[in-house]
């Protein structure tokens, strides 16, 4: 079974910095896909950012970047010039790429606090 | 799109009632999942739909909870015999079948359950 690990239960950054949240994941699958999603206080899930594992390429999507380690299982997000709507609950995800089931397997989540 | 919505937001009963949820996807989606999370946990998926078929079910999907999709459209999820445990938030989500396969997963706001 796939299993994915946020080994911060919290962190904390001043606005315009840059903080990196960490999440690696188990998995015996060669082709799959890594969400991170923002769940912001008492507001709905959103999704940040998501990686093809059969892409080198590290995706981006404005401030928020990620640096994919496939050997490593490594999947950790860079948010870069933080904003104070920033603060959330962050949660890295694991799909399988195969199959007729798209469902996510969530780590326990990152909460990132973002101070003025 | 107007967005993946549930009814109720909130929800509190005394343990050994029977509650339903209503997940209204977005319009066209034709996959709905269903995921429960509890405090300072990510969410853990229970159960999936494409169009009506419900085609798995998580091991965390006791006999107590039923979910059905008539048509394809909206969905419920019933919890019979309520027990403290059950306790959580349960969110919906929802996807589209799209030519690749990035199926990214729209999330409703949750319901939260409180069991007395």
């Amino acid at each position: 079974a796939q299993t994915v690990t946020q080994s911060q239960p919290e962190m904390s950054v001043q606005e315009a910095e840059t903080v990196t949240l960490s999440c690696t994941y188990d998995t015996s699958e060669s082709d799959y896909y890594l969400f991170w999603y923002k769940q912001p206080p008492s507001r709905q899930m959103i999704l940040v950012i998501r990686q093809e594992a059969y892409k080198q390429q590290n995706a981006t999507e404005n401030r928020f970047s990620v640096n994919f380690q496939k050997a490593a299982k490594s999947f950790s997000l860079k948010i870069s010039d933080s904003q104070l709507g920033d603060a959330a609950m962050y949660f890295c995800a694991y799909r399988r790429s195969g199959g007729s089931n798209y469902k996510l397997t969530f780590g326990k989540g990152t909460l990132l606090t973002v101070n003025p | 799109d107007t967005g993946v919505s549930q009814d109720p937001r909130h929800k509190i009963t005394k343990r050994g009632q029977n509650v339903t949820f209503r997940c209204d996807p977005i319009s066209e989606h034709n996959r709905l999942y269903w995921y429960r999370q509890t405090l300072g946990q990510g969410p853990e998926f229970l159960t999936y739909f494409q169009n009506e078929a419900q085609l798995e079910k998580s091991r965390l999907l006791s006999d107590r909870f039923s979910a059905e999709r008539p048509k394809g459209s909206f969905s419920t999820l019933e919890i019979q015999r309520t027990e403290q445990g059950d306790s959580a938030m349960y969110l919906c989500a929802s996807s589209r079948r799209t030519g690749g396969s990035t199926d990214t997963q729209y999330f409703g706001p949750g319901t939260r359950l409180t069991v007395l």
